[in-house]
């Protein structure tokens, strides 16, 4: 059974980079998209972006200047990073496989990531 | 890209009733790239049903979804309590993804 896991820092200062790792445990990261999908709290989600385990990427418009997506197949993870963040961009940010070309499963538990001074 | 909007923002429903969420593109959207997923509080989101009819693994045929085009639907037979939750519809299309805002199905 494929787990996925978030890690990362909790607080971020305005206009620093957030960074993410998403740790995939149970299966292999080859062979598959995986993605990164945020939830602002009390609000509804919002798809970040994607990879291919062997690097291909492809961003949602809105965030496309300020998100790279990264995999370390060695490590079985791929990473986040969202630059020159603000208080808009406090979420709970998710990790997720893409299944089917189409789907979201799984997902990993998410983590709550604020954005303050 | 393509906008979902979901209705109703807020379903509320007694256990027993059946429950009809509807999603709606802002262009048509192929059955296959449509999905559904119920997300409880403080828990990630769970994927119900993929390809607008078909039913994820471990889910309750209680749960179906049905719709083609700009329209689909999931519909929750008899509610149970452990249904009451937010419900997400998702698509996929030109390579970028895109959820609806949400019901929120709540005891009546």
């Amino acid at each position: 059974q494929v787990q996925l896991q978030e890690s990362g820092p909790g607080l971020v200062k305005p206009s620093e980079t957030l960074s993410l790792t998403c740790t995939v445990s149970g299966g292999s990261i080859n062979n598959y998209y995986w993605s990164w999908i945020r939830q602002p709290p009390g609000k509804g989600l919002e798809w970040i972006g994607y990879m291919y385990y062997s690097g291909g990427t492809n961003y949602n418009p809105s965030l496309k200047s300020r998100v790279t997506i990264s995999v370390d197949t060695s490590k079985n993870q791929f990473s986040l990073k969202l630059s020159s963040v603000t208080a808009a961009d406090t979420a709970v940010y998710y990790c997720a496989r893409i299944t089917g070309t189409v789907w979201f499963d799984p997902w990993g538990q998410g983590t709550l990531v604020t954005v303050s001074s | 890209e393509i906008v979902l909007t979901q209705s109703p923002g807020t379903l509320s429903l007694s256990p027993g009733e059946r429950a009809t969420l509807s999603c709606r593109a802002s262009q048509s959207v192929s059955s296959s790239y449509l999905a559904w997923y119920q997300q409880k509080p403080g828990q990630a989101p769970r994927l119900l049903i993929y390809g607008a009819s078909s039913r994820a693994t471990g889910i309750p045929d209680r749960f179906s979804g049905s719709g083609s085009g700009t329209d689909f639907t999931l519909t929750i037979s008899r509610l149970e309590p452990e249904d009451f939750a937010v419900y997400y519809c998702q698509q996929y299309g030109s390579s970028l993804y895109s959820f609806g805002q949400g019901t929120k199905l709540e005891i009546k």
